[in-house]
């Protein structure tokens, strides 16, 4: 079975500055799909990012970027120019791409990393 | 365009009772997922649907159900309610028209269901 772990319960990080958030999984498949997901306060889990790992080249959006270790099983976020608005519980989900009878699979999620944003 | 709407947002439960949670997707949305966050267990899958079917099912037990209507709205339901049944139940979903574990799953802010 698949697993993620976030090693990492607690992060904080100066406004302005870059943070890194770990992620490590576990499996045995060669096609997947990784993503990172942020949860404020609100609750409402809204995605960051998302890999494909048969791609080799890390993906990026905006302010947020990943390093993508398939070998090392490493999935890590990075925010760049950290905003208060980035406070939030991250968490890192491994997802698939069997086609199990036809479901899209379900997210496995790590337990998450909780940033705090100092202004 | 709307988002992923839960209902109700807080509901508060005894022991025994049961529950049933309500999820509207994206206009357009076939495809529903349930999870549980809880701070022990953190967030685990309950159940998807895809066109009224339930495609795929979580490691729980049978008190925990769900279906999807024609118009892909979605209902989880819990009898017999334990303490450990507390959580926040969130829905999810997606454009999926075709198998693709690509597709972006949306969220919503979940219900946050709280057992006495």
């Amino acid at each position: 079975a698949q697993t993620v772990t976030q090693s990492q319960p607690e992060m904080s990080v100066q406004e302005a500055e870059t943070v890194t958030l770990s992620c490590t999984y576990d499996t045995s498949e060669s096609d997947y799909y990784l993503f990172w997901y942020k949860q404020p306060p609100s609750r409402q889990m809204i995605l960051v990012i998302r890999q494909e790992a048969y791609k080799q080249q890390n993906a990026t959006e905006n302010r947020f970027s990943v390093n993508f270790q398939k070998a090392a099983k490493s999935f890590s976020l990075k925010i760049s120019d950290s905003q208060l608005g980035d406070a939030a519980m991250y968490f890192c989900a491994y997802r698939s791409a069997r086609n199990y009878g036809g479901s899209q699979g379900n997210l496995i999620f790590g337990k998450g990393t909780k940033l705090s944003v100092k202004p | 365009k709307a988002g992923v709407t839960q209902t109700p947002r807080y509901l508060i439960k005894t022991r025994g009772q049961q529950v049933t949670l309500s999820c509207s997707p994206i206009s357009g949305h076939r495809s529903v997922s349930w999870y549980q966050q809880t701070p022990g267990q953190g967030l685990q899958f309950l159940f998807e649907y895809f066109s009224e079917t339930q495609r795929n099912k979580g490691n729980f037990p049978g008190r925990f159900s769900g279906r999807q209507f024609s118009n892909s709205r979605s209902e989880m339901n819990v009898s017999t309610l334990e303490l450990g049944d507390s959580a926040l139940y969130l829905c999810a979903s997606s454009s999926q028209t075709g198998f693709s574990g690509a597709n972006v799953l949306t969220f919503g802010a979940g219900s946050r269901l709280t057992v006495l």
